[in-house]
């Protein structure tokens, strides 16, 4: 079974400095996908960044990075620069590529981040 | 380029009831998922369709059920609501499999009183 923990429920950041949001993951597959998503009051989960198991090269995306350490099994999310509108709740999710067509996405339980002005 | 729309955004059911909500991917995509979110259990699976046919299945009864059209549209049908079953729940949407990017929807807002 696939499980993903966030352990930072809530983060208070002064605006333009740079916030990680921890994630770790475990699973047994070798082959597997990671994603970060935002999550504003409305509801919507804005896809942030995606990063595969087998790259090589951390991603990036803008302002947002993930920092992979495959041998500790964590996909840590950088921000850099926050602003005010990156408030929002924050989750790291796990699809595990065990069968063609598996697109089921594991979430961890999220990391509520607050900017202040 | 149209996101993932949902629809109803709010609804509001009586126990015992049954609701169907809608998701309209993005054009092109024919990955259609679902899943249901609460504050006791967080974000859960509950299906997944490809081209009309279900590829993968949550652990929810069968009061939950879903299907999708030939234009990849789907719908998620629950049958006897239940308290437990007030969730916002959130469709997404892919273009390749595996995917590296899963669009989400507004998501729609069931309330069972």
């Amino acid at each position: 079974a696939q499980k993903i923990t966030q352990t930072q429920p809530g983060m208070f950041v002064q605006e333009k400095e740079a916030v990680t949001l921890d994630c770790t993951y475990d699973t047994s597959d070798q082959s597997y996908g990671l994603f970060w998503y935002k999550q504003p009051s409305s509801g919507e989960m804005i896809f942030l960044i995606y990063q595969g198991s087998y790259d090589e090269q951390n991603a990036t995306e803008g302002r947002y990075s993930l920092n992979f350490q495959k041998a500790r099994k964590s996909a840590n999310l950088v921000i850099s620069a926050s602003q005010l509108g990156d408030s929002a709740m924050y989750f790291c999710a796990m699809r595990v590529i065990s069968n063609f067509g598996n697109e089921k996405l594991t979430f961890g339980t999220g990391t509520r981040l607050t900017i202040i002005p | 380029k149209a996101g993932v729309t949902q629809t109803p955004r709010y609804l509001i059911k009586t126990r015992g009831q049954q609701v169907t909500l809608s998701c309209s991917p993005i054009s092109g995509h024919r990955s259609v998922s679902w899943y249901q979110q609460t504050p006791g259990q967080g974000l859960q699976f509950l299906f997944e369709y490809f081209s009309e046919t279900q590829r993968n299945k949550g652990n929810f009864p069968g009061r939950f059920s879903g299907r999708q059209f030939s234009n990849s549209r789907s719908e998620m049908n629950v049958s006897t609501l239940e308290l437990g079953d007030s969730a916002l729940y959130l469709c997404a949407s892919a273009h390749r499999t595996p995917n590296t990017e899963a669009f989400f929807g507004q998501g729609t807002r069931l309330t069972v009183v």
